[in-house]
């Protein structure tokens, strides 16, 4: 049974550093072509991609937000960890992690996330 | 970035009719496009991949076709239960981009 659930400081203040945390169990992140990923969708909005890791220690992250984001995972390859810096308001928003997998299809490759933690809601404020 | 244009932004409909939703990408995406469902307060739930592929356990009231760029997810004899957001995602290439989400509700 895949499970993943995030965790974090639930409110920070702004310009600090945010850390989260996505422990999982159920798949091992060692296994060829497991990836994490990190999702968040402020209140009302809709999704937005941010980072991910994968089973080789390969890094992703989105253009938009690189410089702040730093993705990385234990050694025990049970959690992953996102870390985002100088962080404001618009920052406030339900972070998400899922595992991707991805289908091969006449087509090439189809990329999608299985499984969902609950999401831990993060809210920036002085 | 692949940018996803998701219509409509809200749907209203009734117990028993069947409604689509639309996802159009900004350029050929081959055919992987992502359904997902999302109740309020809950994680998104996968629903098709591939554009075409039912994940295991949705019900086959849920399909999806399309290709190159344009997409639809189709509901049949709506439930109770369906009565939710929907959202399309990209699954060709990072940045994983996503829709602006349909909102599904009683009529």
């Amino acid at each position: 049974q895949v499970t993943l659930k995030e965790s974090g400081p639930g409110m920070l203040q702004p310009s600090k550093t945010l850390s989260l945390t996505c422990s999982f169990s159920g798949f091992s992140l060692s296994t060829s072509g497991m990836v994490v990923s990190w999702i968040r969708q402020p209140s009302g909005k809709s999704l937005e991609w941010l980072a991910a890791i994968d089973w080789d220690g390969d890094k992703y992250y989105n253009p938009s937000l690189k410089s702040r984001l730093t993705v990385s995972k234990d050694t025990s390859n049970t959690q992953v960890f996102l870390k985002i810096t100088s962080v404001d308001i618009a920052d406030t928003a339900t972070y998400y992690c899922a595992r991707r997998r991805t289908t091969m299809g006449i087509t090439g490759g189809f990329d999608y996330f299985d499984y969902w933690g609950q999401g831990v809601m993060v809210t920036v404020s002085s | 970035d692949i940018q996803m244009t998701q219509s409509p932004t809200s749907l209203a409909a009734s117990v028993g009719e069947s409604v689509t939703i639309t996802c159009l990408a900004s350029e050929d995406i081959y055919g992987s496009l992502v359904w997902y469902q999302q109740k309020p307060g809950k994680s998104p739930q996968l629903l098709i991949y591939g554009a075409t592929i039912l994940e295991d356990g949705i019900p086959s009231r849920f399909s999806g076709s399309g290709s190159d760029t344009q997409y639809s997810l189709k509901i049949n004899s709506l439930q109770p239960e369906d009565f939710a957001s929907y959202y399309c995602q990209n699954g060709l290439s990072t940045p994983y981009t996503f829709g602006a989400g349909t909102k599904l509700e009683l009529k």
